[in-house]
């Protein structure tokens, strides 16, 4: 069965600086990823999504991420964080069968 | 605009009440879900539908209820059989049920007094 693992619940930077929200997943198949995110008291919105094709997968608002498969990981990245940024961020994995899983999410704290 | 359209967006039951979430959208999209999202748990489906007059229980169906009659229209109803309905209820669409990409409600929270 599948899982994602979001190594952080909580990140804080400071605007101006990196971004890095941590996914591993585990999957019997070749899977697809997604970030999503969410922000307070709203719906969840597509962020970016890989799905075989490129290893790194460009989103919307700057960000990025990496499919690592002999890491098990799908990381994302934004270089520059933005006070907007603040947000859940939801890591998904979807394998044969289309279910999705969603990881606990982390919540991105930006300081000005 | 296309989208998906919850109500109400706060709801407040007394214990032993049914009550009933509405989730429309005009996406023209085959497929439907509920979710439910509680604090550090992401969201854990409840029920899904492919097509009209046709769903699936998810992960947590009991003491939930649904109904696809209309291809726009999945409603959801909370009954008093479910046993801690305090949460953030999020309803979503799909063009396809292979893609993964959803298209999220703005959410109804549900609180029970």
């Amino acid at each position: 069965a599948q899982s994602v693992t979001q190594l952080d619940s909580h990140v804080s930077v400071s605007e101006g600086t990196p971004v890095l929200l941590r996914c591993n997943y585990s999957s019997s198949y070749s899977p697809s990823l997604f970030w999503y995110v969410q922000h307070p008291n709203k719906g969840l919105q597509l962020l970016l999504k890989y799905t075989s094709a490129a290893t790194l997968v460009k989103g919307i608002n700057g960000f990025e991420a990496e499919f690592k498969k002999s890491e098990t990981s799908f990381h994302l990245t934004k270089p520059s964080a933005h006070m907007s940024d603040a947000a859940e961020y939801f890591c998904v994995v979807s394998d044969y069968g289309n279910k999705l899983v969603f990881g606990a999410g982390t919540i991105l704290r930006v300081k000005s | 605009d296309g989208g998906i359209t919850q109500s109400p967006k706060y709801l407040f039951r007394k214990e032993g009440q049914n009550v009933t979430l509405s989730c429309e959208q005009n996406l023209n999209h085959d497929a439907m879900y509920w979710y439910r999202q509680d604090p550090g748990q992401g969201l854990r489906l409840i029920y899904y539908s492919q097509i009209v007059n046709d769903f699936q229980k998810g992960d947590i169906a009991e003491g939930y209820s649904v109904s696809r009659e209309k291809k726009e229209s999945f409603p959801l109803t909370v009954t008093s059989a479910q046993k801690n309905p305090t949460a953030f209820y999020l309803c979503a669409s799909s063009g396809s049920l292979d893609t993964g990409e959803l298209f999220f409600g703005e959410g109804s929270r549900l609180t029970v007094l």
